[in-house]
């Protein structure tokens, strides 16, 4: 079936660093893709929207300049948390849909733990 | 290890009837668990979440949910079924562990016909 894969699973950085998640879909192309952040005993959260080829949809209450996404190509969407700090500590996803097979279907990457020291 | 089964890949349910859509899971620990509702292509949607307490929880649009730790199921449930509730449905897992993966199942589409 179809894979989503998200790199890096864990990461570990220091305040005022940026750091890049990387979304990508192996075997389908994705035109659109989702940015989720979660935190302990809470529900997912929607960040943003990832249109390729065009400016994200960033939800409220969402920096855009914060959390920078660039969705370049229908297999890649990747997220730059900008000077990142302690508060940005979370638990990353990304989802994205694939089209063309008759039935539209999610599939999710197996989550990005970011943790800033 | 994690994970998480829905053994329907999808539900057919008339307006007005009572809908189930089933999700069981595997954790060795004790279990976050949580619904989520995807419309055409938006993002997910977060229905309801058992951490504790009350086995039944309610959630939005009149959804529910049941944990059963002995059938170790978290079935979600409307005693109505609306057509506007045809959607996709998530069920996911999250271990009390400390840890923070979140296992999703692969999904259930739902049917409401008028």
């Amino acid at each position: 079936g179809a894979v989503v894969s998200q790199h890096p699973s864990r990461v570990i950085c220091k305040s005022g660093t940026s750091v890049k998640i990387e979304c990508r879909s192996l075997d389908f192309q994705a035109t659109t893709m989702f940015w989720y952040r979660q935190f302990p005993k809470q529900s997912l959260m929607l960040m943003a929207t990832s249109n390729e080829g065009s400016k994200a949809t960033y939800e409220q209450g969402v920096e855009k300049d914060k959390f920078l996404i660039n969705h370049a190509s229908l297999t890649l969407s990747t997220l730059t948390v900008t000077s990142a700090h302690p508060e940005d500590s979370s638990f990353y996803i990304c989802s994205a849909i694939q089209t063309g097979t008759g039935q539209e279907k999610l599939f999710f990457g197996s989550g990005t733990q970011l943790s800033v020291l | 290890a994690q994970s998480v089964a829905q053994p329907e890949d999808q539900v057919n349910v008339a307006e007005g009837n009572p809908l189930t859509v089933k999700c069981t899971y595997s954790v060795s620990g004790n279990p976050y668990l949580f619904w989520y509702v995807q419309y055409p292509n938006r993002g997910l949607q977060f229905l309801l979440k058992y951490i504790t307490g009350d086995n039944l929880v309610k959630g939005s649009y009149g959804f529910e949910a049941e944990f059963n730790k002995s059938q170790t199921s978290f079935h979600l449930k409307k005693p109505s079924a609306l057509v506007s509730d045809s959607a996709l449905y998530f069920c996911a897992v999250r271990e009390d562990t400390g840890g923070f993966k979140t296992i999703f199942g692969a999904g259930t589409r739902l049917f409401v016909k008028a």
